[in-house]
């Protein structure tokens, strides 16, 4: 039981490249979350997800989507990506709302 | 929009001390969490509180709702070593949860 993996763990991109972050869990959790965490503003949620096949926005949504084909799996994609996107994305999932287990974190630079 | 503010922001303490961390609100939430998240990993949770005036203990870790469910505390009794970490809370209402800044616990041997 891996619980949530996410892939890849570290990356460096340059302006305007595009990329998909995955999150997996074998949990069979419904709940599935992208967070974003930078120094002195906390964690925030981007987009979540509250079943397969569906998605919502968070706080801070713009400059990502995201998708839920498979109820185990949510990925985080960026299309043209800045340097303001620069920061530790974090995946969680849970049985029911506002319970969490969180990855262990995908660390993003963008050049 | 609701914003959960954590106090204090920084702690420094030796081994062996109490301490209490408190999460703050202006807003109702459904329920409260607290989590633990140590240096290059994901937040770990430690406790969800859902009743107003409702008190669990986790060891040497007590953790208290407010009776109106804007507020939440953190006691850790003879704090060690292992406690050193970034403590957050997260308030919850329907499918909207918000995340206080943190606040990070150094125990020093």
């Amino acid at each position: 039981n891996a619980g949530v993996t996410q892939t890849p763990k570290f990356r460096v991109l340059k302006t305007g490249q595009s990329m998909t972050l995955l999150c997996a869990q074998d949990m069979n959790h419904e709940y599935m979350y992208w967070y974003r965490q930078d120094p002195g503003m906390g964690l925030r949620l981007i987009h979540y997800s509250v079943g397969e096949g569906t998605t919502a926005k968070g706080e801070v949504p713009d400059g990502y989507n995201v998708s839920r084909l498979k109820k185990q799996n949510f990925l985080l994609g960026l299309e043209s990506a800045a340097p303001s996107q620069t920061s530790v994305y974090f995946c969680a999932s849970g049985p029911v709302t506002l319970t969490q287990y969180f990855g262990p974190g995908t660390r993003l630079t963008v050049l | 929009t609701q914003l959960l503010e954590q106090s204090p922001q920084f702690l420094s303490i030796q081994e062996g001390e109490n301490l209490t961390v408190y999460c703050n609100s202006s807003s109702v939430f459904s329920s409260l969490q607290w989590y633990r998240q140590e240096p290059g990993e994901g937040p770990v949770l430690l406790v969800t509180v859902v009743t107003g005036g409702e008190v669990k203990k986790l060891k040497r870790l007590t953790f208290q709702f407010g009776d109106a469910r804007k507020d939440s505390s953190l006691h850790i009794t003879a704090a060690q070593t292992g406690d050193t970490g970034l403590y957050l809370c997260c308030g919850g209402s329907n499918y909207k949860l918000t995340f206080g800044k943190g606040t990070l616990l150094t125990v020093n041997p």
